[in-house]
Formats: C-alpha cells, structure tokens, sequence
C-alpha cells in the first residue's frame, strides 16, 4: 500500500531558527495536504498542494510540492514559540475519489525562546 | 461555519460498558470521517462516509459500530472495548468533488478504557 515517510520525526530549534520538515510518498500522489496539531489539540488543515513543482506561501511558512508529485517540504523561516506543534504531510494517491489520505509520521516541532 | 463539533470531549468506560461519541458539522460537507489517534502517532483513518453511506472500512473490530443518521452528523457506537482501544478519537469532515478536499477535524473524544 501507499506509504508516505517524513522526517525529521523531532526538531528543536531555538526561537528565529528556521525549520523544514519533508515528505516522500512511495507512489505518485494526486495531491498533498499539510496539517499541523498543537499539543492537547486536534490537526488543523493549512494546505493543498495539487500541481506538480507547486511552490506556496502562507506569511513565513513556505510548501513545495516537487516535480514528479512523490514529495513535498514545508519550511518555516525565523521560527516563533508559536509554531510548536506536530506538522503532518498527508498524501492523496486517489484522484480524489476515495476520499484517503495516507498521514506522514509528523514532524514535531519545539521552540526554544 | 467551519467547525465540526465532537461530544463528549473525555470519555472513561468500562470493558463492558456500551456507549457513543457524536459528531456534527454544518459546512455542508457530504464526506465524514473517524480516525483514532494514539499520542505521538498520526491520525488512523478507521470509517469514511461519503453521502450518508459507509464507503471504507479499515477493517475495524466489530466492537466499533458507525452510524450516519444524516448529512451533518456522525456517531460511533462503543461496546465491549479494549484497553489498548483508549486513544482520541477524531471526527472529519470534507467536501466532495473539486480540487478541494481538506478535511476539518473536530476537537475529537479522549477515550479512556478501563
């Protein structure tokens, strides 16, 4: 089945350190989603990536979808105590029809101020 | 409106007790979904409805029991559970069609089975 792998699993940088976590798929994916959880909370949805070499920016966070639609990036600059959370990648090799999304491992993110 | 609500917010049950969680959401959404989630894992997708009809299922135990009683809510019927079946249980929902399909979670219900 589909398998999605990311890394790094954790990442501690201190606050205005920059940080990138990334996502490889072992098939080719219609489209990537990028969600983060806070700590005690639930995934909150912050992104669609759907076109391949797609490059998107949300303020200080940056997502790439890479060429033969297999991987993607999410990098955050100059990072803030904010940003603490578990950041999943999360596949769709359906075309959209079957409505699955292979969740990454996650990525978890602490800030030191 | 773009929040789907989960009740209860804990849960604490007995091995042989019998009870549900509750979802709602009123996005107009016509995909909703249950994922488990232990701590430090990624959501597991478990149930996906799709127009009110269950259309994956990840071979679950039969002890968990979905039901879509119509377009904005989800249940999930509980009985003779496991401890290690303790875990967050989310609910989401997703349109259908388009380029669109995130998915909005709901705060999710923290089982605990004892």
């Amino acid at each position: 089945g589909q398998q999605v792998m990311q890394i790094p699993q954790y990442q501690h940088v201190q606050e205005g350190e920059d940080f990138t976590t990334y996502c490889n798929s072992s098939t080719t994916l219609s489209n990537i989603q990028w969600y983060k959880q806070r700590p005690g909370g639930h995934p909150v949805f912050l992104i669609q990536l759907v076109k391949s070499g797609e490059v998107k920016k949300q303020k200080r966070l940056t997502f790439q979808f890479g060429e033969a639609k297999k991987n993607s990036s999410l990098h955050i600059t100059a990072t803030q105590t904010t940003d603490v959370g578990t950041y999943f990648c999360a596949g769709d090799n359906s075309g959209g029809s079957n409505y699955k999304l292979t969740f990454g491992k996650g990525t978890l993110l602490t800030v030191n101020p | 409106d773009t929040e789907v609500t989960q009740t209860p917010k804990h849960l604490v049950m007995g091995m042989t007790n019998k009870k549900s969680l509750k979802c709602e959401q009123h996005m107009g959404h016509r995909a909703m979904y249950w994922y488990k989630q232990k701590a430090k894992k990624p959501p597991e997708l478990m149930f996906v409805y799709s127009y009110e009809k269950l259309s994956i299922n990840e071979s679950v135990p039969s002890r968990f029991s979905p039901e879509c009683p119509n377009s904005s809510l989800l249940n999930l019927h509980l009985h003779a559970l496991q401890p290690e079946d303790s875990a967050l249980y989310l609910c989401a929902s997703s349109k259908i069609g388009g380029t669109s399909n995130e998915q909005y979670f709901g705060p999710g219900t923290r089982l605990t089975v004892t």
